[in-house]
């Protein structure tokens, strides 16, 4: 059972440049959610998906596109990357919404230059 | 709003000391709470939880006593391991809520 994976684990990128982090589930959660964390900050949503075709924002969604067309993967895409998005990258799913214990994948570390 | 707070750190303790980490909470209605744990190179991962007030979670020699009265959920160990050293969060949610509410993490260190 692979529960969520998330690739790559490391990623450096030249400011401008766009990316695609990836993030899987085997469990048939329906909610799935990005997470980013940063030093002092603990961990803050980016966005969030409560199921195949429907996502909405976090408190901090700017610079950063969902879609979620099956229930098991749940992309993360930089349109156009900036240093202040250095950061450790977390997706996690659930069966419920955020009352339900959360899984999480082992993280994206991402540098910008 | 809804927040989580913790102690700041690092925690630095000996091994078979006594921890706790404290945490409090501000919430408009009845959260569940949660403990995660952060190894170090990996995700969090759930340590222990409580759904509604005086429910105690426990888990691998941890406990959190989830105190309405005080909106605490302060985490503990009798003993705690070098294996022990992570970061530690709290966390709530709420049934029709729409993500965890962190707090902002609690680094232990424990040494031989």
């Amino acid at each position: 059972n692979a529960g969520v994976t998330q690739t790559p684990k490391f990623q450096v990128l030249k400011t401008g440049q766009s990316m695609t982090l990836q993030c899987a589930q085997d469990m048939n959660h329906e909610y799935m959610s990005w997470y980013r964390q940063d030093p002092g900050m603990g961990l803050r949503l980016i966005h969030y998906s409560v199921g195949a075709g429907i996502t909405d924002q976090g408190e901090v969604p700017n610079g950063y596109n969902v879609s979620r067309s099956t229930t098991e993967d749940f992309p993360l895409r930089l349109l156009s990357a900036a240093p202040s998005q250095t950061s450790v990258y977390f997706c996690a799913s659930s069966l419920g919404v955020s009352d339900q214990p959360q899984h999480f994948g082992d993280g994206t570390r991402l540098s910008i230059l | 709003g809804n927040s989580v707070t913790q102690m700041e750190g690092p925690v630095t303790l000996s091994e078979e000391a006594f921890l706790t980490i404290n945490c409090t909470y501000t919430a408009t209605g009845y959260p569940s709470l949660f403990w995660y744990v952060q190894y170090p190179g990996e995700g969090l991962q759930l340590l222990l939880k409580a759904t509604k007030a005086d429910d105690k979670g426990s888990n691998k020699g941890f406990e959190a006593t989830y105190r309405k009265e005080t909106t605490s959920f302060h985490l503990e160990k009798g003993s705690v391991q070098v294996s022990d050293s992570a970061v530690y969060f709290c966390a709530l949610g709420f049934r029709a809520g729409t993500a965890l509410i962190f707090g902002k993490g609690t680094t232990l260190s424990v040494s031989s």
